[in-house]
């Protein structure tokens, strides 16, 4: 079975500063996907980011961007120029080819402005 | 807007009862996930559906069941409710057997059970 580990169950960044949330996953896969989604207050699900775990090269949206480390099964989530909008929780997930998804605990992230 | 529509947004009913959630999955989405999410918990996986059938089943109860029709909808069906059914139940659709389909979440249904 594949699980999903998020080790930090809180963070915290200063407005305009960077900040790494931190993933891990263990699966016996070879194709799989990976995911961040963010739950701001109104606790709806935002998907942020992608990662096909073929593509060697990481995934970036606007301020969002991936380091994607296969062989360490690393998935972690870097945002850029904290805003005060991405002050939310941010769960990690693996989707199998099955079409399964794993999520992880989640971190909460505070953003001080 | 994700495309996903659930239904009702809140419900509010009492201890012992039975209520039904209901879900439209994106134009074009073959399958359907329900999760519960509990007060500051993660996703809990409860069931998926792939074209009317079960595909997967989580931590789901017996007290709870699903299904998901011919026009791809689907329903959640939580029965003989307690205190602690009261959460947040999102419906997610994707697009199965499409490469890195992610999951589309509706706005979740918000059950309190008092």
């Amino acid at each position: 079975a594949q699980t999903v580990t998020q080790s930090q169950p809180e963070m915290s960044v200063q407005e305009a500063e960077t900040v790494t949330l931190s993933c891990t996953y263990d699966t016996s896969e070879s194709d799989y996907y990976l995911f961040w989604y963010k739950q701001p207050p109104s606790r709806q699900m935002i998907l942020v980011i992608r990662q096909e775990a073929y593509k060697q090269q990481n995934a970036t949206e606007n301020r969002f961007s991936v380091n994607f480390q296969k062989a360490a099964k690393s998935f972690s989530l870097k945002i850029s120029d904290s805003q005060l909008g991405d002050a939310a929780m941010y769960f990690c997930a693996f989707e199998n080819t099955g079409n399964q998804f794993y999520f992880g605990t989640g971190t909460s992230l505070t953003v001080i402005p | 807007d994700s495309g996903v529509t659930q239904t009702p947004k809140h419900l509010i009913t009492a201890t012992g009862q039975r209520v039904t959630l209901r879900c439209s999955p994106r134009s074009g989405d073959l399958s359907v996930y329900w999760y519960q999410q509990s007060l500051d918990q993660g996703l809990q996986f409860l069931i998926q559906y792939y074209n009317g059938e079960e595909r997967a089943k989580g931590n789901i109860l017996e007290r709870f069941s699903a299904q998901q029709f011919p026009d791809l909808h689907s329903e959640l069906n939580l029965s003989s409710l307690e205190l602690g059914d009261s959460a947040l139940y999102f419906c997610a659709s994707s697009s199965r057997g499409q490469l890195n389909s992610p999951l589309h979440f509706g706005n979740g249904t918000r059950l309190t059970v008092t």
